[in-house]
Parts: C-alpha cells; sequence; structure tokens
C-alpha cells in the first residue's frame, strides 16, 4: 500500500539558511499535518491544511510557511534557520472518510550547523 | 489546554513479560485516544485507537480503553517479545466526536525488553 512519502530524508543546512520539505500524501487523502520532534521530544503539531486551505496552526515559527497544492502534496519552508530548528520533521495525512487516523512519513531529518 | 501524560521511562523489561504503560489526559471536549509506536530511526505508526468512552483498542496483542471517568488509556500486553523494543507516545485528536484534528503527544515512554 502506498504511504506518505517526504523529501529529502536527511538534509543539512547553516544557520541562516532556507530549506524546503516536501510531503506527498496517501492519495486520495486531502488533509496534511506537519510535526517537529525535537531530540527525545514528542512531536509538536505545526500546522494542517485541509482541501489547500489552512486548517489549524499550531507553534510554527513566523519564519516558516506551509502550503499545499493543488495535487494535495504540501511544502514548509523554512527561513532564517537556527540551531534549534534541528528535529525531525514528520508530515501525517488522512482522509475525509477517516479523519481520526493520521497516517505518518518516515520524517526529514534537518540539521542545522 | 488539552494534554497528555504519560509514565516516565524507559521501561525495560524481560520477554514475556506483562507491560503496562500509563496514559492519562486532560481535554475540554470528547477526544479521541491513540497509541503510537516509533521504531528506531523511523516515523510513528498508528498501534491502536479509540473514539468514545468505553471503546478498547486492541492490536498486535496490545489493547487500551478510554476511561473517562478516570481520564485514562493504559496500555497493556500481555507477554512483550524483543521485537516490541520501541518507544510508545500516547496521543488525543482535538477534534470531537471523531471529527479528527491535531495530535497532541504525551512525551513518549522507551520500551526495552531483553530477551
Amino acid at each position: 500500500a502506498a504511504g506518505v512519502i517526504q523529501s529529502p530524508r536527511h538534509l543539512i543546512k547553516e544557520k541562516r539558511e532556507t530549506a524546503t520539505l516536501k510531503c506527498y500524501p496517501i492519495p486520495r487523502h486531502d488533509t496534511v499535518y506537519w510535526y517537529q520532534q525535537g531530540p527525545g521530544q514528542d512531536p509538536q503539531f505545526l500546522i494542517s491544511f485541509y482541501e489547500k486551505m489552512q486548517s489549524d496552526k499550531g507553534s510554527i515559527p513566523d519564519r516558516f510557511s506551509a502550503q499545499q497544492f493543488s495535487d494535495y502534496h504540501s511544502e514548509l519552508n523554512m527561513s532564517s534557520l537556527e540551531l534549534g530548528d534541528s528535529a525531525l520533521y514528520f508530515c501525517a495525512s488522512s482522509d475525509e472518510q477517516r479523519y481520526n487516523e493520521q497516517f505518518f512519513g518516515p520524517g526529514t531529518r534537518l540539521t542545522v550547523l | 489546554g488539552d494534554s497528555v501524560t504519560q509514565m516516565e521511562g524507559p521501561v525495560t523489561l524481560s520477554e514475556e513479560a506483562f507491560l503496562t504503560i500509563n496514559c492519562t489526559y486532560t481535554a475540554t471536549g470528547y477526544p479521541s485516544l491513540f497509541w503510537y509506536v516509533q521504531y528506531p530511526g523511523e516515523g510513528l505508526q498508528l498501534l491502536l485507537k479509540a473514539t468514545k468512552a468505553d471503546d478498547k483498542g486492541s492490536n498486535k496483542g496490545f489493547e487500551a480503553t478510554y476511561r473517562k471517568e478516570t481520564t485514562s488509556f493504559h496500555l497493556e500486553k500481555g507477554s512483550v517479545q524483543v521485537s516490541d523494543s520501541a518507544v510508545y507516545f500516547c496521543a488525543l485528536s482535538d477534534g470531537d466526536y471523531n471529527q479528527g484534528g491535531k495530535l497532541i503527544f504525551g512525551q513518549g515512554t522507551e520500551l526495552s525488553v531483553k530477551p
């Protein structure tokens, strides 16, 4: 069965650089969630989209922005990167019929040097 | 706001031992409750869920019952295996009545099962 795809899997950036993380949800899933998991921490909700519109917003810094495109894939754009942005970033998707089941991708590990 | 608290780890057990990982929650509405498992270097996998009070979720020998009166959703397994070694996250969905919504996670409990 198709799963959530995230790219890249690993990313190394310098401070003050920008990064773009991509998420391809399971086919026919219309909702995408982004989470950030710091080392040894629980995942924290950043932002979500339903049918290409932002549906909820969590603790996402103003330096970050995200969108969902017409093919339902989503991108998380991160600017002016800081050391504290080093984390595992997960994307999850769900569909209208099974709102409560979020399927997670493998994550993108971002390291800011 | 809504929150989830789970027992601290790491939890170390011998193979075939009984497992309990405690999870309690605080919520203003009627959330759905979940257990996710994270194996080293991997993403989160849904282990089981319960969407209303007294529901029991079960999968792969694990089970948890949604207890509204004690606001708890403890994870249990009768006989653990080495392959169960992972980090377990309790979570709630902040949408009411099975409407979905963002997940709020507990801090995770690392389980290590020794042969």
